[in-house]
């Protein structure tokens, strides 16, 4: 078990230009999660995968952003024509599934728009 | 509006006493709360939970207490030690949905010697 990865650790982005984040989960879970924390928060919720199917999107998603998890393994985060406001830590977690309720985290992806 | 609140964003304890972290939530329809830390430059780590049709549970050092009709839990740590400094997360989830967490904004607890 290697845990949650994601890559990169950090990016650094200019205005306007679009960005994609990588989270490899846990390899036995079929549930992953996106997240976003800015400074002084908690984690705030964005997205959510059952296997490749994406169930939920929180209002916060939007329509700049997009989520795909294609073979219900890795999945991608793709923030188009970035603004100052997207930058935050992005957090990648997966869970089991049903009757297993806690999310493992990975170190996630810090965003800096220049 | 903020459904899980930390109201304490700072503690400082000395090590070998009890750290007491509280967390209150507004939702009726949470069932499953969970207790997180995290480190600079890390991600959370998850640290213990308890489901709704409890009102107590522990693993080593961790007791979480929870207390439905206040809609209130807390954490106890005991003994505290230096490396349980970082920043302590409640989250709190509906187990009926999609059981995405809804966090607090933390607290930071300093164990000093």
């Amino acid at each position: 078990d290697t845990g949650v990865s994601q890559d990169p650790r950090h990016k650094i982005t200019k205005r306007g230009q679009n960005v994609t984040f990588r989270c490899d989960p846990i390899s036995e879970h079929n549930r992953l999660y996106w997240y976003r924390q800015t400074l002084g928060q908690g984690p705030e919720f964005l997205t959510y995968f059952q296997n490749e199917a994406q169930l939920e999107k929180s209002r916060l998603l939007s329509d700049r952003f997009s989520a795909e998890r294609p073979k219900g393994s890795f999945s991608t985060l793709e923030i188009q024509r970035t603004e100052q406001g997207d930058s935050a830590m992005y957090l990648c977690a997966s869970s089991l599934g049903t009757s297993s309720y806690e999310q493992y985290f990975g170190p996630g992806t810090r965003l800096t728009v220049t | 509006d903020q459904q899980v609140k930390q109201n304490s964003p700072s503690l400082s304890v000395q090590e070998g006493r009890i750290s007491i972290l509280n967390c209150d939530y507004t939702n009726s329809m949470f069932d499953y709360f969970l207790w997180y830390k995290k480190y600079p430059a890390e991600g959370p780590t998850f640290l213990i939970s308890i489901s709704s049709i409890k009102d107590k549970n522990e693993d080593g050092r961790f007791t979480v207490f929870l207390n439905k009709s206040a809609k209130h839990l807390s954490l106890h740590i005991v003994p505290s030690q230096p490396g349980d400094s970082a920043v302590y997360f409640c989250a709190a989830s509906n187990t009926g949905t999609a059981s995405k967490l809804t966090f607090g904004t933390g607290t930071r607890l300093q164990v000093t010697l």
